[in-house]
């Protein structure tokens, strides 16, 4: 049971570049989540999947696109990256009213 | 919608000692608040949660209470050890979902040998 698996786990990119960031779970959740985190702001939500076939804008979701390609993989995409963009990204699930678990993280770094 | 503070943002505690980290919520329909630890370089991990129809909850050495009527939570950790080192994240969610589910900016523990 690997939980929630996330790759790549590191990767460079340079301005105007694009990407996609993939998740997946193996717990039979019907949420996934997509957060940022940097530097002294906490976790601050990207986008959002409540369930399959579902999608919907989180705090910050400008420069982003999402894609729940099934119940277990949700992608987030980087159309053309930007120096902003260079952050650590963590996917979660979770199934309703209950807590959500973390992936290992991407570090992106936008030069 | 939701916003949640935490307090403080940096803490030094001796080993052996208490520490306190406190969270206040403005959706008064919240009713579910998780508690995170972040260990340098790792990914959040679920330590403790409670649900607003219970006010304290306990797990050995890690406790949460809740105040609904003053809207905050607080996590108490006790008998502190090197390994409790780590960046507490408290969150509020009405539902569990999306943009109901909100994070405090993070505490950073550090506790003395």
């Amino acid at each position: 049971n690997a939980g929630v698996t996330q790759t790549p786990k590191f990767q460079v990119l340079k301005t105007g570049q694009s990407m996609t960031l993939q998740c997946a779970q193996d717990m039979n959740h019907n949420s996934m989540y997509w957060y940022r985190q940097d530097p002294g702001m906490g976790l601050r939500l990207i986008y959002y999947s409540a369930s399959e076939g579902t999608t919907d804008k989180g705090e910050v979701p400008n420069g982003y696109n999402v894609s729940r390609l099934n119940k277990r993989e949700f992608s987030l995409r980087l159309e053309s990256a930007a120096p902003s963009q260079t952050s650590v990204y963590f996917c979660a699930s979770s199934e309703s009213s209950r807590a959500q678990y973390f992936g290992p993280g991407t570090r992106l770094l936008v030069l | 919608g939701e916003n949640v503070e935490q307090h403080p943002s940096t803490l030094s505690v001796q080993e052996g000692d208490s520490a306190v980290i406190k969270c206040t919520y403005s959706d008064s329909a919240s009713n579910y608040f998780p508690w995170y630890k972040q260990e340098l370089g790792k990914r959040p991990q679920l330590i403790i949660d409670i649900r607003s129809n219970v006010g304290e909850k306990k797990d050995q050495r890690i406790a949460v209470t809740l105040n609904k009527t003053a809207k905050h939570f607080s996590l108490h950790i006790t008998e502190t050890q090197p390994e409790d080192s780590a960046v507490y994240f408290c969150a509020a969610s009405r539902d569990n979902y999306g943009q109901n589910f909100v994070f405090g900016p993070g505490t950073r523990l550090s506790v003395l040998p």
